[in-house]
């Protein structure tokens, strides 16, 4: 069975630091490697996804996230984060052409101190 | 383009009683999936529906079941309610099937059972 493990539950950082939140999956096929962001009050927004091609990707509000297949890994990188960015941060797997529902890690809570 | 609608978006109900969830997806999305969020099991998929016919089911019981309308639209259903299936049910829509398209949530249906 699919998992994915987010090694941060709680994370505080301080106006323009920068960001890496760490997610890794286990499954022995391919894979689609996506992030969510839920900001509060508000529903779950897709930032990035990754089905194929190069392994960086970027996605919106600057965030970008590295596939590295060999480490079974895909953290979320923003240089330079902004106090907008508080908000609960789930990365997803699922098989690429199937019919399986994402797979979520437990969700990173994300504060950032003015 | 109108996103993901759910309704309702609150219901309380007592253990024992049934309910029946609504979504409506993104319009030219075929398929519809639902997951559950709760604090301590963070989202799991429940099923996906693709033109009417369902393509998956998580590790849920029986009681928890669904159906997908000619115009995409789906329901979901949950029988003799128990205390623990009090949750936010998300239902997301993707053009496709989910192994190969992003998935777009809705705002969610905030179920208390008491």
């Amino acid at each position: 069975a699919q998992s994915v493990s987010q090694h941060n539950h709680h994370v505080i950082l301080s106006e323009a630091a920068s960001l890496e939140l760490g997610c890794n999956y286990s499954y022995g096929g391919t894979v689609n490697l996506f992030w969510y962001v839920q900001y509060p009050g508000q529903h779950l927004q897709l930032l990035l996804k990754y089905f194929s091609g190069d392994p960086l990707v970027k996605g919106i509000k600057g965030f970008e996230a590295e596939f590295i297949k060999s480490k079974f890994s895909f953290n979320l990188r923003k240089p330079s984060v902004q106090w907008s960015d508080t908000a609960e941060y789930f990365c997803a797997v699922n098989e690429r052409g199937g019919a399986d529902g994402l797979t979520f890690g437990k969700g990173t809570h994300l504060i950032i101190q003015p | 383009k109108a996103g993901v609608t759910q309704t309702p978006r609150y219901l309380i109900k007592t253990r024992g009683q049934q309910v029946t969830l609504s979504c409506s997806p993104i319009s030219g999305h075929r398929s519809v999936s639902w997951y559950q969020q709760t604090p301590g099991q963070g989202l799991q998929f429940l099923f996906e529906y693709f033109s009417e016919t369902q393509r998956n089911k998580g590790n849920f019981p029986g009681r928890f079941s669904g159906r997908q309308f000619s115009n995409s639209r789906s329901e979901m259903n949950v029988s003799t309610l128990e205390l623990g299936d009090s949750a936010l049910y998300l239902c997301a829509s993707s053009f496709a099937g989910t192994g190969g398209y992003e998935q777009y949530f809705g705002p969610g249906t905030r179920l208390t059972v008491t």
